[in-house]
């Protein structure tokens, strides 16, 4: 049972490159969710999925798309990175009474 | 909207010294409060939630409406608790975190 899988752990892009991260859960969990972790910032919501088919924007949505491939899926795209991208972002599942939230282990992407 | 303010960004605390994390937050209506943790190169876990009045690893969180505060606490501190704490709440279907206290265990 591995929980919430997140690929790559560290990725390095140059400004303008693009990239997905991966994030799958085998919890069977409805919600789904993208964070970003930054010093100072705690971490903000960038997109939320309630259920399989939706998605929804979170609090810093600017700069990247998401994609609810399946219930088990959730993927981020960054169509053209920029150095203010730079940030461990943690994918993270829950069930329907959102008691229980489970993080994957964190991308840390440096945008150059 | 939803709000969480954790007003120390650091805190450091010396062994058998009691801890306190402070958590404000604001929201209309009835919020449902968490405590997530970080430990060192570990992943973000759910320490505990107001709604199980549970104590974990001897910490305690008691939810005081009138001050809209969930500070967590534990009387006697150990080298162990040093981590990075997030107070969290749901609302709306979100979560809204907080920016994190990072609490450092003196030996």
């Amino acid at each position: 049972n591995a929980g919430v899988t997140q690929t790559p752990k560290f990725q390095v892009l140059k400004t303008g490159q693009s990239m997905t991260l991966q994030c799958a859960q085998d919890m069977n969990h409805n919600s789904m969710y993208w964070y970003r972790q930054d010093p100072g910032m705690g971490l903000r919501l960038i997109y939320y999925s309630a259920s399989e088919g939706t998605t929804d924007k979170g609090e810093v949505p600017n700069g990247y798309n998401v994609s609810r491939l399946n219930k088990r899926e959730f993927s981020l795209r960054l169509e053209s990175a920029a150095p203010s991208q730079t940030s461990v972002y943690f994918c993270a599942s829950s069930d329907l009474s959102y008691l229980s939230l489970h993080f994957g282990n964190g991308t840390r992407l440096t945008v150059t | 909207a939803q709000r969480v303010t954790q007003p120390e960004k650091l805190l450091s605390v010396f062994k058998g010294a009691p801890v306190e994390l402070k958590c404000n937050y604001s929201y209309s209506g009835s919020p449902e409060l968490f405590w997530y943790v970080q430990y060192s190169r570990q992943r973000l876990q759910l320490l505990l939630r107001h709604i199980s009045r549970e104590s974990i690893k001897g910490f305690t969180a008691d939810l005081n409406k009138g001050e809209t505060s969930f500070h967590l606490k534990k009387p006697f501190a150990q080298e162990e608790d040093s981590a990075m704490y997030y107070c969290v709440t749901f609302g709306n279907e979100k979560l809204t975190f907080g920016t994190g206290t990072r609490l450092t265990i003196i030996p």
